[in-house]
């Protein structure tokens, strides 16, 4: 089993479209989880934190599930813009190497 | 301010050949770090320096990958004797230190070896 999961897609959902990716890691003693948006041909940019409890910028939340061992992205009211790869990253402890990312999920939102 | 930058931006080479590639952390950043992402897939994990400790190697693929770092600045991959399957996007990241796990991606050098 891989260390991070994620579902390639592709997802094409309508503008103004709810969508979520879930995200999982096999390590239940991980700490730390971020979502990663990667542009076509582009680098990945740090989209957000994703915290215990929850948390929310705009039209993004992301969120832990400790006892199922994934995260997961929401995107409301989904824009054009939001076409991207999305690529979550997990800390394991102990892991020198810091973070493992996630293969990436891809997202096109169709007008 | 300035982000991590990377050199050249696009590496065309020939079978068998060496190439160098240059990453430019964030100012202050300690550590650093080199992916490879070939064309449709994640973020392989090559290495990881962390101010003057010994690198993390563990995700080198083979012997012809190497990589330094002069202090806590720059840091240079090189690729020796080059394959065809060396081909693909080599991605340097830079984070605050050892206990910020946010990492600053550069745009990336695009290498195809012919």
């Amino acid at each position: 089993r891989k260390e991070v999961e994620q579902d390639p897609g592709p997802f094409n959902v309508p503008e103004g479209a709810t969508v979520a990716f879930n995200c999982t890691y096999s390590n239940s003693a991980s700490q730390s989880f971020f979502w990663y948006r990667q542009d076509c041909r582009k680098e990945p940019k740090l989209l957000m934190s994703v915290y215990s409890s929850g948390n929310e910028d705009g039209r993004f939340t992301a969120q832990l599930n400790r006892a199922s061992q994934y995260i997961s992205l929401l995107i409301r009211d989904s824009k054009l813009s939001d076409s991207a790869t999305y690529l979550c990253a997990v800390k394991d402890p102990g892991s020198a190497r810091q973070l493992t990312f996630g293969s990436g999920t891809q997202l096109t939102v169709l007008p | 301010g300035a982000g991590v930058s990377q050199s050249p931006s696009n590496k065309v080479t020939e079978k068998g050949k060496d190439v160098e590639l240059r990453c430019d952390p964030i100012s202050g950043h300690t550590a650093l770090y080199w992916y490879r992402q070939r064309l449709g897939q994640g973020l392989e994990f090559l290495i990881y320096f962390q101010g003057n400790s010994a690198p993390d190697k563990s995700g080198l693929p083979s012997d012809r990958f190497s990589a330094e770092r002069t202090g806590e600045s720059v840091s240079t991959l090189t690729i020796q004797r080059t394959q065809q399957e060396d081909s693909a996007v080599y991605l340097c990241a830079s984070s605050l230190n050892r206990v910020s796990y946010e990492q600053y991606f550069g745009p990336g050098t695009r290498l195809t070896v012919t």
